[in-house]
């Protein structure tokens, strides 16, 4: 049984261009959830998405954006990067919205930006 | 403003002892407590979860308690093992309705970590 699933592992840009972060849910699970984790702090809540629609927001920009396809898995898309947008960029998952939060996280994407 | 609080960076313990992590929080909608385990190059790793309407949660060598009065939780390993050498980060939750589905949503907010070290 796979757990969460995310790709790129590493990932380098240069300041304002556009990044997608790909995540596969726990089989069984349908609800996304994604975390921004900067050096030396802990996960931060970006967004949750269930039934492809976000449903609750964290205080990212707008310039955070997602989606998520019928297949349950979710991309996390971030325009005009800045080099504070460094981070371990971690997806989280669950079934359906009962039951708590999220448990399971993925391995992360390490995103950077030069 | 943190609204979950580990105040210890470090924590040094010998193999075989006990592991007390401590944390702290602000926000009185938290209903839902979990402490996760972190290796680096990895994601988190969930350990043990309790609930606001109880104040102890035991699971093998883990065991969290909770103070709601004083907002404080706290996680106990016993005994210790070098293995346990780790990042551990608190979480609390708060539960929001989903109108349109009838469910719930939950955010995680999370402590800044303490890095426990078990030494052999």
């Amino acid at each position: 049984d796979a757990g969460v699933t995310q790709s790129p592992t590493h990932l380098i840009k240069t300041r304002g261009q556009q990044v997608t972060l790909r995540c596969s849910p726990k089989s069984g699970h349908d609800t996304v959830s994604w975390y921004q984790q900067a050096l030396g702090q802990g996960p931060q809540f970006i967004f949750q998405y269930y039934e492809e629609e976000e449903r609750q927001r964290g205080n990212f920009p707008d310039r955070f954006s997602g989606h998520q396809f019928p297949n349950y898995s979710s991309e996390l898309n971030v325009n005009a990067l800045l080099l504070g947008d460094s981070a371990l960029y971690l997806c989280a998952s669950r079934p359906g919205l009962a039951g708590g939060p999220a448990k399971y996280f993925g391995p992360g994407t390490r995103l950077t930006v030069l | 403003d943190q609204q979950v609080k580990q105040n210890s960076p470090s924590l040094s313990v010998q193999e075989g002892r006990i592991s007390i992590l401590n944390c702290d929080y602000t926000n009185s909608m938290f209903d839902y407590f979990l402490w996760y385990k972190k290796y680096p190059a990895e994601g988190p790793t969930f350990l043990i979860s309790i609930s606001s309407i109880k104040d102890k949660n035991e699971d093998g060598r883990f065991t969290v308690f909770l103070n709601k009065s004083a907002k404080h939780l706290s996680l106990h390993i016993v005994p210790s093992q070098p293995g346990d050498s780790a990042v551990y980060f608190c979480a609390a939750s708060a539960e929001f309705p989903d109108r349109s589905s009838g469910g719930s949503n939950y955010k995680l907010t999370f402590g800044k970590g303490t890095l426990l070290t078990v030494n052999p």
